[in-house]
C-alpha cells in the first residue's frame, strides 16, 4: 500500500456540485498539506495542518475547505465546484523538522463541467 | 519570504548528453534545498536534499546536484541523460523555523532517443 493515499483517483462533476477529495497516510506524519497544480503554475498551497486541531489557510484557499478528522486523514472540500478549479490535486505529509522533505499521493485529477 | 525560481520551462537534451536542471533561490537564512521529480499521471517523488555539509548531494537514478551560497543556486543534474528522465522536475526550499516548502514552477525535460 502506498504511503499516501489519495481518493478518487479521477473525478469528473458538474458545476454547483459539492466534492471531497481524501487523503490518508501510514507514515505517522503530524503535518499535511493540500496543493493544486496547473500547468505552468507549478504548486500552490490550498491549505495545510500540524495537527489534527491546527489548520491553516495556504495561498488560494478560497471557494475550499479542509477537515482533519484524525491524525492519518485530511479531507479537502469543494463546497460549490467552478470550472477553474479544473486541476491536479495533491495530498502531502511531512514529519516536523526544516531538514524533513514531503511525501506526496499520487494526486486526485478532477474536471468540473 | 521564501522562493525559488527555475527560468526554463523546458529543457531538451540528447540521451546521452549531460543534463542539467537550473534553479535558484531567494531566503532569509540557511536554506534547505529540495529536488523532485514528477512522471506522467504521478505524484511527485523526492530525489534529494542539502541540509548543511558537502555542497555536492548525490541522489536517486544518478542525479546529483551542486549547493552554491554564493549564487543562491542547486542546479540538478545527471552526466548522461536516459529517455526515463523525462520529466517534470520541481526545485524546492524552506529554511529552519519556516514551516512549510516553497516550491518552484517545474521544468520539463524531454530526453531526445
Amino acid at each position: 500500500d502506498a504511503d499516501v493515499t489519495q481518493t478518487p483517483r479521477n473525478r469528473i462533476t458538474k458545476t454547483g456540485k459539492r466534492i471531497m477529495l481524501e487523503c490518508s497516510q501510514t507514515k505517522g506524519h503530524d503535518r499535511m498539506y493540500w496543493y493544486r497544480q496547473d500547468p505552468g503554475l507549478g504548486l500552490q498551497l490550498i491549505y495545510y495542518s500540524f495537527d489534527v486541531k491546527d489548520i491553516n489557510k495556504g495561498e488560494i484557499s478560497d471557494g475550499y475547505s479542509v477537515s482533519r478528522q484524525a491524525q492519518a486523514k485530511f479531507s479537502l472540500s469543494l463546497e460549490s465546484a467552478i470550472p477553474n478549479q479544473t486541476a491536479l490535486y495533491f495530498c502531502a505529509t511531512s514529519d516536523s523538522g526544516a531538514n524533513y522533505g514531503y511525501t506526496f499521493g499520487s494526486g486526485t485529477r478532477l474536471t468540473v463541467v | 519570504a521564501q522562493s525559488v525560481a527555475q527560468p526554463e520551462d523546458q529543457v531538451n537534451v540528447a540521451e546521452g548528453n549531460p543534463l542539467t536542471v537550473k534553479c535558484t533561490y531567494s531566503v532569509s537564512g540557511n536554506p534547505y534545498l529540495f529536488w523532485y521529480v514528477q512522471y506522467p499521471n504521478r505524484g511527485l517523488q523526492f530525489l534529494l536534499k542539502y541540509i548543511t555539509g558537502d555542497n555536492l548531494v548525490k541522489g536517486s537514478y544518478g542525479f546529483e546536484a551542486e549547493f552554491n551560497k554564493s549564487q543562491t543556486s542547486f542546479h540538478l543534474k545527471k552526466p548522461s541523460a536516459l529517455v526515463s528522465d523525462s520529466a517534470l522536475y520541481f526545485c524546492a526550499v524552506r529554511t529552519y523555523g519556516n514551516n512549510r516548502l516553497a516550491f518552484g514552477k517545474g521544468n520539463q525535460v524531454v530526453v531526445i532517443p
